[in-house]
């Protein structure tokens, strides 16, 4: 049982470069989120996933795009990359609802330049 | 609408000494509470969560939180620390609304020898 796992764990893009952070769970969860973390401002979220097909906004969404290509995955991508979105990206997921405990990634570490 | 505020960036204590951890938060209803503990270069993990019923919650390594809705706060302790909890601990609270939970600006713990 891996949990919640993404790739990749470091990444470094130039100004105006895209990427996809790509985050996969395996137990068996409904909803998923992405969530960037930055010094002293705590975890922000990003996009979440209630259930597979569906997706949506959370506080700080723009500059990204999110993709549930199935129950167990769950990507972002950043299509033009700006300093601003340089952090520590996490990928979680709960059984349904974020009432629940939710499950953290182990993050992926982005610098734009 | 939603808030937790987390007191004190850093705390430090001594080994073997009492940790006291605090966080209020502002909600309209009654808030589901959480801790999470972040070890260095890796995700959240959940300590312990607050739903209903008793206010005294005891998690995991140790750690209680107290729930006092006259004071609206939910403050982590534990009797005596461990080099082994030193880390960084967020504070969040749901709401009720399905996916959104709100974290603290988190407090990074420092245990002296």
């Amino acid at each position: 049982n891996a949990g919640v796992t993404q790739t990749p764990k470091f990444q470094v893009l130039k100004t105006g470069q895209s990427m996809t952070l790509q985050c996969a769970q395996d137990m068996n969860h409904n909803s998923m989120y992405w969530y960037r973390q930055d010094p002293g401002m705590g975890l922000r979220l990003i996009y979440y996933s209630a259930s597979e097909g569906t997706t949506d906004k959370g506080e700080v969404p723009n500059g990204y795009n999110v993709s549930r290509l199935n129950k167990r995955e769950f990507s972002l991508r950043l299509e033009s990359a700006a300093p601003s979105q340089t952090s520590v990206y996490f990928c979680a997921s709960s059984i349904s609802g974020s009432y629940n405990e939710q499950f953290f990634g182990p993050g992926t570490r982005l610098t734009v330049l | 609408a939603q808030s937790v505020t987390q007191l004190g960036s850093h705390v430090s204590v001594s080994e073997g000494a009492l940790v006291l951890l605090r966080c209020n938060y502002s909600s309209s209803v009654p808030p589901y509470l959480f801790w999470y503990v972040q070890y260095p270069n890796q995700g959240l993990q959940l300590l312990l969560k607050y739903t209903t019923g008793a206010t005294l919650v005891k998690g995991i390594n140790g750690f209680e939180a107290e729930f006092k809705k006259s004071e609206t706060s939910f403050h982590l302790t534990k009797p005596s620390a461990h080099m082994s909890d030193a880390a960084e601990y967020f504070c969040a609270v749901n709401s009720g609304g399905y996916q959104k939970v709100t974290f603290g600006t988190g407090t990074k713990l420092q245990v002296i020898p």
